[in-house]
């Protein structure tokens, strides 16, 4: 699976749009990009996940830029309950040895401020 | 639809002795993995089951590791021979679903600290 880099933290003022930054240059063309997130003291929680499409649910935005070779993830209105490590992910859908393994980084902490 | 449980939360244990957590998964989830995850650090992959079957396991894993999942359902992770090295938050998910589409749900862990 392609390496992903992301800036180690970042903050946002509550009730503004969150903006994380991901980079994956060597991403290949059946590969997904998958975000997780970390709350203190629990395990981490899907949030949301694209191949080539901009994405959204009731949790976040993602924004694939055309090239694939990077991805935004977007909480449109932060709460300190957002406060959170988050985990940008690449993950192949081919079955094989490594299939099923997610790859974890260190993530970007997000801390929202009042 | 309860999550994933996890059991202990917290283990303490003294360098040498084994111990054993247990996961719950979420019912009907054919599959279950195990993390690892130390302080400052992203989860680790350590094995998964598909149904009763481990499927793949980590080249990093220690042979005193070993994993069960009986009948499908819930699953045991053993440390043998603990060591301080081995203390981490042990985590848990399980998944239903084409690989395309797959979400993970985790545990909450099991905090292991090896004196």
């Amino acid at each position: 699976d392609a390496k992903t880099t992301q800036p180690p933290s970042m903050d946002c003022a509550e009730g503004r749009a969150a903006n994380l930054p991901c980079n994956h240059s060597t991403i290949s063309g059946n590969e997904y990009v998958y975000w997780y997130r970390q709350i203190h003291s629990q395990g981490p929680q899907y949030i949301i996940h694209g191949l080539k499409n901009n994405e959204t649910n009731e949790m976040a935005s993602l924004i694939i830029t055309e090239d694939r070779k990077s991805s935004t993830l977007i909480l449109p209105h932060a709460t300190l309950r957002d406060t959170a490590v988050y985990y940008c992910i690449v993950r192949g859908a081919y079955s094989g040895a490594g299939s099923y393994q997610l790859t974890f980084g260190k993530g970007t902490k997000l801390s929202v401020i009042p | 639809d309860t999550g994933v449980s996890q059991n202990p939360r917290h283990k303490i244990t003294k360098r040498g002795q084994n111990v054993t957590f247990r996961c719950d998964p979420i019912s009907e989830h054919n599959r279950l993995y195990w993390y690892r995850q130390t302080l400052g650090q992203g989860p680790e992959f350590l094995t998964y089951f598909q149904n009763e079957a481990q499927l793949e396991k980590s080249r990093l894993l220690s042979d005193r590791f070993s994993a069960e999942r009986p009948k499908g359902s819930f699953s045991t992770l053993e440390i043998q021979r603990t060591e301080q090295g081995d203390s981490a938050m042990y985590l848990c998910a399980s998944s239903l679903g084409g690989i395309s589409n797959e979400k993970l749900f985790f545990g909450s862990g099991t905090q292991l600290s090896v004196l």
